[in-house]
């Protein structure tokens, strides 16, 4: 079945970057989905960051766009999440999603996620 | 753009049927199909119950349906059931292309 797991460094600096990678098993990041990010402060609700297809094309968080990046490596089955700049607000579960269909339209697959706090 | 807002508890005896509201504008839920509904329980991720308003997928129980009135969405349990408890969000495309979630609902099944 389609698993999801993120890897990313659970501790980052203030003004570091937020790097977080999802490794999907048992579906192919090929196979037309567009696959994406949301993070979810301690205690708090819900933010979409951003989604990416195969081919690279992204879709980003109007709020977030100037601080992120998505990529997305076919070879491996991973795609990526950067956050630059970072700051206490980042601080948040990072899952990785897979979108049932369309950009934004429902994620359907989600990795158990990964905590990264941003602190000196 | 602001979050679209739900209440931010709701509550219901074992059996019974609720209804979560999910108001936003023109720009959003009024404005596109594009609405889903997530079930969190407390440690956990999410799990997509509804996408484009009311349709379910795979695996998902025929007592959660979803609809939309407006700029408003509802999320409908029937049945309820104790494991139920949890919180819930829904989320709408925006204009911008921008994706928004509601701040949450947390029920407590009684």
């Amino acid at each position: 079945q389609v698993q999801l797991q993120e890897s990313g460094p659970g501790l980052v600096k203030p003004s570091e970057t937020v790097s977080v990678t999802c490794t999907v098993s048992g579906y192919s990041i090929n196979s037309g989905n567009y696959w994406g990010w949301v993070r979810q402060p301690p205690g708090k609700g819900l933010e979409w960051i951003g989604s990416i297809y195969r081919t690279g094309s992204t879709s980003y968080n109007p709020s977030l766009k100037s601080r992120v990046t998505m990529s997305v490596d076919t070879s491996k089955n991973q795609f990526s999440l950067n956050v630059t700049s970072a700051t206490a607000a980042d601080t948040a579960v990072y899952y990785c999603v897979r979108v049932i269909v369309g950009a934004t339209r429902g994620f359907d697959y989600w990795g158990q996620g990964t905590l990264v706090t941003v602190s000196s | 753009q602001s979050a679209l807002t739900q209440p931010a508890s709701v509550s219901g005896s074992p059996g019974q049927s609720i209804t979560i509201s999910c108001t936003g504008t023109s720009g959003d839920i009024g404005g596109y199909k594009y609405v889903s509904w997530y079930q969190q329980h407390p440690g956990k991720a999410p799990k997509l119950l509804i996408y484009d308003v009311s349709d379910r997928p795979s695996g998902v129980s025929g007592r959660f349906s979803g609809s939309r009135s407006g700029n408003t969405a509802s999320l409908t349990i029937s049945g309820l059931q104790a494991e139920d408890e949890a919180d819930f969000y829904c989320s709408s495309y925006a204009t911008s292309g921008t994706l928004l979630f509601g701040g949450g609902t947390k029920l407590t099944v009684l």
